[in-house]
């Protein structure tokens, strides 16, 4: 398993653009994934990134990976209520999740 | 829906009763993991299964809890003499040999008295 380092908490507005953070220590995952989860919910698939590449976009998202850093990222365009959840990295395999970071979006 | 599903969705117990969660995968998955979740943590692996072989197995899951996939497809995990620390959210998810992306299920919210 990998150690990952996210940061707990992003508060943004409606309509600007948000990037959450992800360290993580395991370079030997294949993929990196993000996850997102609402309150009481489980986790469902955002979107992920296959380790050879430095960026991926997925309409609103913008994965962007720095091997030599060990560090992701997400940004999501244009950030909407509905974004409002906790988001967490993981690597591929038997992931180890962080705390995640819990995304606040204000009208 | 053929996306992960998880029974019951929400299970309030006695410390000390016996409980059991059923995982159904996705049908063409061979792999399931079950993970726990306290409030405010990430999820924490528990097991994983190849078809009905269980591969591995965190030091979280104590003698107390045991997980079963008898024929490959669904899971079940019995939690036995449920104390007040296991109540947490239960989460399954499958995925496919040498792709390994997991699709979690709902997961089982447990809360023991």
């Amino acid at each position: 398993g990998e150690d990952v380092e996210q940061s707990l908490f992003l508060s943004v507005r409606e309509g600007d653009s948000s990037v959450i953070n992800c360290t993580y220590t395991d370079s030997s995952s294949t993929y990196l994934y993000w996850y997102k989860q609402e309150p009481g919910a489980g986790l469902q698939l955002l979107t992920y990134i296959f380790s050879n590449m430095d960026m991926k976009q997925d309409q609103r998202l913008t994965v962007l990976l720095n091997k030599k850093d060990k560090h992701l990222s997400l940004r999501i365009a244009d950030t909407q209520t509905g974004d409002s959840a906790i988001y967490f990295c993981a690597g591929s395999y038997i992931p180890t999740f962080g705390r995640g970071t819990s995304l606040i979006v204000h009208p | 829906d053929t996306g992960v599903s998880q029974d019951p969705r929400h299970k309030i117990t006695k410390r000390g009763q016996n409980v059991t969660f059923r995982c159904d995968p996705i049908s063409e998955h061979n792999r399931l993991y079950w993970y726990r979740q306290t409030l405010g943590q990430g999820p924490e692996f528990l097991t994983y299964f190849q078809n009905e072989a269980q591969l591995e197995k965190s030091r979280l899951l104590s003698d107390r809890f045991s997980a079963e996939r008898p024929k490959g497809s669904f899971s079940t995990l019995e939690i036995q003499r449920t104390e007040q620390g296991d109540s947490a959210m239960y989460l399954c998810a499958s995925s496919l040999v040498g792709i390994d992306t997991q699709y979690f299920g709902p997961g089982t919210r447990l809360t023991v008295l």
